[in-house]
């Protein structure tokens, strides 16, 4: 079993949607959580932080539930520009160790 | 305000050769860490530099070395190239030591024949 998993997808959404994913992560010993973006063929770009108490950003809802070891990621009102690889990343702090999940894709449609 | 570099963008060699990728961090930032990521897979951290040591390290064998510099670029080097090792390699760079806030290059695409 792989230490951080998302689900591929693809996730293909009309324009104005929202659309949700998670990821689930093995090792409870995790201390931080962030969501990267990927556009096609281009580097990872960090998106948000995961806090424990939910975060939003615009249109983008970040959350962790501890108890049940994933994080999630909300994106409301979707727009074209939002199609791209949404990458789940774990640290572990104490043992400065990082693993990105393998990534979802998400594409709008018109 | 310069962002992450990386040189080559596209690298050709084949199996058993060596290849050195080269990285400047953003202005300002003191680290670096190199990733792998292969077709539809997440990045993999392979290690990661701080006053010029290697600080981190992750599950790659030996045949993956690095070196910072005194003014913090850095040097990814593989020898012995197996066709596994086709990748995007990436750079990532941040303040102090630190994994939580990095800023990725665009990558060195190598393709191992």
């Amino acid at each position: 079993r792989k230490e951080v998993e998302q689900d591929p997808g693809p996730f293909n959404v009309p324009e104005g949607a929202t659309v949700a994913f998670n990821c689930t992560y093995s090792n409870s010993a995790s201390q931080s959580f962030f969501w990267y973006r990927q556009d096609c063929r281009k580097e990872p770009k960090l998106l948000m932080s995961v806090y424990s108490s939910g975060n939003e950003d615009g249109r983008f809802t970040a959350q962790l539930n501890r108890a049940s070891q994933y994080i999630s990621l909300l994106i409301r009102d979707s727009k074209l520009s939002d199609s791209a690889t949404y990458l789940c990343v774990v640290l572990y702090s104490s043992a400065s160790k990082i693993i990105f999940g393998s990534g979802t894709r998400l594409s709008i449609r018109p | 305000d310069a962002g992450v570099t990386q040189s080559p963008t596209h690298l050709i060699k084949t199996r058993g050769q060596q290849v050195t990728l080269r990285c400047s961090p953003k202005s300002g930032h003191d680290t670096v860490s190199w990733y792998q990521q292969a077709l539809g897979q997440g990045p993999q951290f392979i290690f990661q530099y701080y006053e010029e040591e290697e600080r981190q390290r992750g599950n790659f064998p030996d045949r993956f070395s690095g070196h910072q510099f005194p003014n913090y670029s850095s040097e990814l080097n593989v020898n012995a190239l197996l066709l596994g090792d086709s990748a995007l390699y990436l750079c990532a760079s941040s303040l102090n030591g630190r994994m939580d806030e990095q800023f990725f290059g665009p990558g060195t695409r190598l393709t191992v024949l």
